[in-house]
């Protein structure tokens, strides 16, 4: 399973966007990569995921290297609702075996 | 997205007892389930995948027979702990995927406290 490093904490000024690195350099080709977030005594909530094109949704964007080992998360404009743990996972397996391996994930604060 | 509910959402019980927790899709098909355990200040751990009408498959150092997972419907998956002592106080997380699609789904969890 590709493991992924993400800075442990981060602050953010509201209003101001949000850049959530993630390391994931043992993904392999086929391993798509996948951010949730959990506020607090929460379920996690699905945000975004790829594989190695950029995508945007509603909520964010998700960028990935050319090389794949690394993306980043951006959350455009950052409201106080945004502070939560949010996790970079790499969904391990192959079709009907795939399983999402949590990392240790980086507590974003938004600050007013 | 896709709903996913989990009951008790809290729940006490008495060393040595069982407890079982319900995971539920309400708007899909789940074809896979998973359960994680998160002990505060931590991350989330996978303890089981479950896929619909077959045995779970049990991560690395995960007593099957203490954590029973059974996921006998397409819309319903439980986690038994049995023989239940403090130390498995901790936030027990379903979720939910069905099968094609690109997401898994979480439940609001179940936070166990053994006394």
């Amino acid at each position: 399973d590709a493991k992924t490093t993400q800075p442990p904490s981060m602050d953010c000024a509201e209003g101001r966007a949000a850049n959530l690195p993630c390391n994931h350099s043992t993904i392999s080709g086929n391993e798509y990569v996948y951010w949730y977030r959990q506020i607090h005594s929460q379920g996690p909530q699905y945000i975004i995921h790829g594989l190695k094109n950029n995508e945007t949704n509603e909520m964010a964007s998700l960028i990935i290297t050319e090389d794949r080992k690394s993306s980043t998360l951006i959350l455009p404009h950052a409201t106080l609702r945004d502070t939560a743990v949010y996790y970079c996972i790499v969904r391990a397996g192959w079709a009907g075996t795939y399983k999402y391996i949590f990392g240790t994930g980086t507590r974003l604060k938004v600050l007013a | 997205g896709a709903v996913v509910s989990q009951h008790p959402s809290r729940v006490i019980c008495k060393s040595g007892t069982s407890v079982k927790i319900e995971c539920r899709s309400l708007d899909f098909q789940a074809t896979t389930m998973f359960w994680y355990r998160q002990f505060p200040k931590q991350s989330l751990m996978l303890m089981a995948t479950s896929n619909e009408g077959s045995k779970a498959t049990y991560e690395q150092g995960v007593e099957k027979d203490k954590f029973l997972i059974n996921h006998a419907s397409l819309t319903l998956s439980t986690l038994t702990v049995t023989s239940a002592h403090p130390e498995d106080s901790s936030f027990y997380i379903c979720s939910a995927r069905e099968g094609g699609s690109t997401e898994a789904f979480f439940g609001q969890g179940t936070r166990l406290t053994v006394v």
